[in-house]
């Protein structure tokens, strides 16, 4: 079964501090994605990568930056929190071709971290 | 241009009824229209997809309808169960799914016993 794995479900941290968000998935894709979730807002796209080392910035890149330094890991960074940092964040990879619908190859989500900057 | 528009923001339906919920978009290059149901406490899951060479799209009980001239499409859950109940997000994106998404801003459904 596949898996996008976010390390922590939630976390608690102090305004400024530096803040890392882990995301490992195990379907052996290129590209990867960071979202935010916020009520009324949907889901919007923070930052995504298509390969090693390669970032593009989504709609929302203020406040943040990322790292991809292996194929299966992309860390989304807080460089100075802030209260309205406060939000669900939504690690994504596509499915491997051949699983699923190939032509599409739909985007499969973690569980989420939800986020509290107090 | 790069918006998806949803609603209702919630939505409210008794057990076996039809919980019909609705997306616009403006960019006419989208061409791959995905709609994701997330329960509490877990991630966005694919329910449905559609690409804009048809105009309907039916799994089970959830059906998509799309219009590409009125650039609408909407997702259709016949004989609602209170199982249904989560939130549902519609998406956009140009090409496959495997690039970015632009998301709808959320519908919540409750499905009454």
């Amino acid at each position: 079964d596949v898996k996008v794995t976010q390390s922590s479900r939630y976390l608690v941290k102090r305004t400024g501090e530096k803040v890392f968000l882990e995301c490992v998935q195990d379907m052996d894709h290129e590209n990867m994605f960071w979202y935010r979730q916020d009520p009324g807002l949907g889901l919007r796209l923070i930052y995504f990568s298509y390969d090693v080392k390669m970032k593009e910035k989504g709609d929302i890149p203020e406040g943040y930056s990322v790292s991809r330094e292996k194929k299966e890991r992309f860390s989304l960074i807080l460089e100075s929190a802030s209260t309205n940092q406060t939000s669900m964040y939504l690690c994504a990879s596509p499915y491997p071709l051949g699983q699923g619908d190939v032509s599409n190859q739909p985007q499969h989500f973690g569980d989420g971290t939800r986020l509290s900057i107090l | 241009q790069q918006q998806v528009k949803q609603s209702p923001q919630s939505l409210i339906v008794q057990k076996g009824g039809i919980s019909i919920i609705n997306c616009a978009y403006e960019n006419t290059a989208f061409d791959y229209f995905p709609w994701y149901q997330q329960f509490p406490g877990k991630g966005p899951a694919l329910l449905i997809a559609i690409r804009p060479d048809v105009s309907e799209k039916k799994e089970g009980r959830f059906t998509i309808s799309f219009n590409k001239s009125a650039k609408q499409f909407s997702l259709h859950i016949m004989d609602s169960q209170p199982g249904d109940s989560a939130t549902y997000f519609c998406a956009a994106s140009f090409g496959q799914g495997a690039q970015k998404l632009v998301f709808g801003q959320g519908t919540r459904l409750t499905i009454n016993p």
